[in-house]
């Protein structure tokens, strides 16, 4: 099983829809989550921090569910410009102290007019 | 703020020929990473640096070395270039343990 997984989509959804997403991480000591979007070509930005309270950032909202180990992403009323890949980023300690990012493969979300 | 720099932004190389990839970060970041990204395929970690002058071997390190010169740079070297190298690279920086990644605008190799 992979430490994070994403389905791979492409989800296609037209503007104004509301899209969600999600990942699952297998690592139960995970202590810090993101999603990131990353456009063609271009390097993964930081689209929002997910926290255990659940958060919310204008149209996206991202929850933690610890017990089924997975966070999510909600995208309402969709643009075009909110196509792009999705990433799921989990951060965790490892048994030597140092901490370690796992990336999710991502999600293609394409917005159509 | 420029945030984190890499150089150069496209490199061609043939088999065999090395290179070395810079970067540097004006954030005054303790930790610093190199990445790749290959179709179909999550970023991989081949190294990090916690601090300024440690580094540590991640998931793919075979084929490069690194180097954190100071705390603003952190160079990844391939010594002897070969096709399976071609892949676009990221380096990252980031606060503290728990924080999020910031990334550069990645380098593309093509290795022939």
């Amino acid at each position: 099983r992979k430490e994070v997984e994403q389905d791979p989509g492409p989800f296609n959804v037209p503007e104004g829809a509301t899209v969600a997403f999600n990942c699952t991480y297998s690592n139960s000591a995970s202590q810090s989550f993101f999603w990131y979007r990353q456009d063609c070509r271009k390097e993964p930005k930081l689209l929002m921090s997910v926290y255990s309270s659940g958060n919310e950032d204008g149209r996206f909202t991202a929850q933690l569910n610890r017990a089924s180990q997975y966070i999510s992403l909600l995208i309402r009323d969709s643009k075009l410009s909110d196509s792009a890949t999705y990433l799921c980023v989990v951060n965790s300690a490892s048994t030597s102290g140092t901490y370690k990012y796992i990336f999710g493969t991502g999600t293609r979300l394409k917005v159509l007019a | 703020n420029a945030g984190v720099t890499q150089t150069p932004k496209f490199q061609v190389l043939k088999t065999g020929q090395s290179m070395t990839l810079q970067c540097a970060q004006d954030m005054n970041h303790n930790s610093m990473y190199w990445y790749r990204q290959d179709p179909g395929m999550g970023l991989r970690l081949i190294y990090y640096s916690a601090s300024e002058g440690t580094t540590d071997k991640g998931e793919v390190p075979n084929g490069y070395n690194v180097s954190r010169l100071n705390k603003r740079e952190f160079s990844l070297r391939l010594e002897s270039a070969a096709p399976s190298q071609t892949s676009v690279y990221f380096c990252a920086s980031r606060e503290e343990n728990w924080s999020p990644l910031h990334f550069g605008n990645g380098t593309r190799l093509t290795v022939t």
